[in-house]
Formats: C-alpha cells, sequence, structure tokens
C-alpha cells in the first residue's frame, strides 16, 4: 500500500544553518503531496503542498520539490530560525480521504 | 475565521469511565476523521466520514466509536476507556472534491486514561 517514509530525528541545528529533512513515498498513480508542521502544544498546520511532478511548494522559507524519478519531497529552508523548532510531518492522501503521514522529524533550533 | 475545534484540550480520566470528545468545523466541509498520534508511531486515523450519516473505520477503530447526525460535528466516543488510549487526538476536516484534498486539524485533545 501508499506508505511515507522521513528520516528519523531529532534534528538539532544552530539558527541560520541549512535544513534538509527527506522524504520519501510510495503511491499508486500521482498523489499531492504535503508537509503538516506542529508546533509545541499545538494541532498540525498545513506547511507547503505540490500537486504534480516537478512543482514546488514554498511557504515562510521552506521549499519542497515534487520529484517523480526519485518519489521524493525533501523539505529544505536555507536559514532556519529558533522559531522553526517543530515536529514536520510529510503525507500523501489515499483514495479514502485519510492522509498517509510519514513518522515525522523533530526538529530543534539553537540560538 | 476557519477552524476546526475540539473539547475536551485535556482530559484525565479513569478505565471504564465512558467519555466524549467534541469536534466542531465551520467551514462545510463533507469530510471529517480522527487520528490519534502516538511517539513512534506517527499519526494514525480511527474513523472517519464521508457526509452525514456516513462513517467507515480507520486503521485503528478498536475501543472508540463515532456518530454524524450534523455536517459540522464529528464526535469521538470512548465507551469504556482503557490505558492503551491514552494518546493526543486530532480531529480533522476537508473537502473531499479539493484538488488538493488539503486537511485542517484542530488543536488536539491529550487524554491520560488511569
Amino acid at each position: 500500500g501508499d506508505s511515507v517514509t522521513q528520516m528519523e530525528g531529532p534534528v538539532t541545528l544552530s539558527e541560520e544553518a541549512f535544513l534538509t529533512i527527506n522524504c520519501t513515498y510510495t503511491a499508486t498513480g500521482y498523489p499531492s503531496l504535503f508537509w503538516y508542521v506542529q508546533y509545541p502544544g499545538e494541532g498540525l498546520q498545513l506547511l507547503l503542498k505540490a500537486t504534480k511532478a516537478d512543482d514546488k511548494g514554498s511557504n515562510k522559507g521552506f521549499e519542497a520539490t515534487y520529484r517523480k524519478e526519485t518519489t521524493s519531497f525533501h523539505l529544505e529552508k536555507g536559514s532556519v530560525q529558533v522559531s522553526d523548532s517543530a515536529v514536520y510531518f510529510c503525507a500523501l492522501p489515499s483514495n479514502t480521504g485519510k492522509l498517509i503521514f510519514g513518522q515525522g522529524t523533530t526538529l530543534q533550533v539553537k540560538p | 475565521e476557519a477552524q476546526v475545534t475540539q473539547n475536551p484540550r485535556y482530559l484525565i480520566t479513569v478505565t471504564g469511565k465512558k467519555l466524549t470528545v467534541t469536534c466542531s468545523q465551520n467551514m462545510n466541509h463533507e469530510y471529517m476523521s480522527w487520528y490519534r498520534q502516538d511517539p513512534g508511531l506517527g499519526l494514525r486515523q480511527i474513523y472517519y466520514s464521508m457526509n452525514v450519516e456516513v462513517t467507515d473505520k480507520g486503521d485503528v477503530p478498536e475501543g472508540y466509536k463515532v456518530s454524524r447526525k450534523e455536517k459540522r460535528n464529528f464526535p469521538l466516543i470512548l465507551e469504556s476507556p482503557s490505558p492503551n488510549q491514552t494518546s493526543l487526538y486530532f480531529c480533522a476536516s476537508s473537502t473531499p472534491g479539493d484538488r488538493y484534498n488539503e486537511q485542517f486539524f484542530g488543536p488536539g485533545t491529550r487524554l491520560t486514561v488511569l
């Protein structure tokens, strides 16, 4: 069945460092792909999305490109801030509407 | 403001005492679902509803019930809670016809069953 695999965390970075969180997927067809973010004590928020191959989603300085050939959707940010500390989830929708999530990657950014 | 609300946000209860977690959305979404989040297991879907009076099991439905009598509400019912249902619960909603299928999440309910 469809699945999402994320790199394991936690990831600890210094402020202004470059961030990459890897995400690969297995799916039938070409579903939309999402990155959700969960800040401490809060629910999940959609960070960015891509609906077809080679689409680049971007928001708040984060970017991810839908790569059909490598079935990947890696999240990147050029310069992280302390306020980016959160848990990041890669996800894709199933045909029942359920979101299939990766395990989540905890990011901690230190000043 | 478009949102999904859940109540209560925090709940500590004892084994066997029936409880209900409410979920409401104001976006006129047809699709609603419940997830639980556990360390090392990520988010798993409990139940979902495609519309009023239409519900179906997700991946981990055992020990839970739901109902969908109105479009905006989708309560989660634990008839006889057990400690293994201690978890963080999220309600979500979306419009299935949306090509992005973006789901909007509530703030979460942290449940502890003693």
